[in-house]
């Protein structure tokens, strides 16, 4: 089946850094979206981006299809974007999950 | 949030006993999916539906079974309960048509003694 890898596994950041997360799969997708799980264990939805660039706030994404990559940027991050960030694509109508990237901003 | 409750939210049971764990969205829509959440495999489908009696697999189906009866409900069942299905499980559903975007319900924490 479908692999996804993320990079890196852990970000340790202080407020008001930049940062980007990695997302490779091995195979082409009909769907790939991003996550955010709070610590309070929640999952939100951050991004639908199959292909092309979306932007809302601070966060972006990027998915280049043909070579098989998503990238994730957060801009001035805040002790709110703490948590992990999780890459999951589809091919057959069922989303397989990266293991993620913790994610602890620091004030 | 896409309407979605699920219930328990906790659940503390023994080890032998048979548990099941309800998902109830408000929106009507076609897909339903049961995942759990472990510590360094991120989420791994369980078992999804596409429709009400319609049901299939994944990736780690063994020891659940699930059941819908209606377009609301999407119940999943351990039979006997062990300590390796001490898991958060998950459960989503699926937007459908043109965006085929996943939204999650609030996670249901189960732990088997």
């Amino acid at each position: 089946g479908i692999q996804v890898e993320q990079s890196p596994p852990d970000l340790i950041l202080q407020e008001g850094a930049n940062s980007t997360l990695r997302c490779n799969f091995s195979d082409s997708v009909n769907n790939l979206q991003w996550f955010h799980q709070n610590p309070w264990g929640q999952l939100i939805n951050l991004f639908y981006i199959p292909s092309g660039t979306k932007q809302n706030g601070r966060l972006s994404a990027t998915t280049v299809a043909t070579e098989r990559y998503s990238l994730l940027y957060i801009s001035s991050s805040q002790t709110t974007d703490s948590g992990v960030y999780f890459c999951a694509v589809d091919n057959t109508d069922k989303l397989i999950f990266g293991t993620g990237t913790r994610l602890q901003v620091f004030p | 949030d896409a309407g979605i409750t699920q219930s328990p939210r906790h659940k503390v049971t023994e080890t032998g006993t048979p548990v099941t764990l309800r998902c109830h969205q408000t929106e009507n829509h076609r897909y339903m999916y049961w995942y759990r959440q472990d510590p360094g495999h991120g989420l791994r489908l369980i078992h999804y539906s596409y429709g009400v009696k319609d049901t299939d697999k994944g990736e780690v189906s063994d020891g659940y079974s699930v059941s819908r009866s209606k377009t609301e409900d999407f119940l999943l069942t351990l039979e006997s309960a062990t300590s390796s299905q001490t898991s958060v499980y998950f459960c989503a559903i699926r937007t459908g048509g043109e965006w085929n975007e996943q939204f999650f319900g609030p996670g249901t924490r189960l732990t088997v003694l």
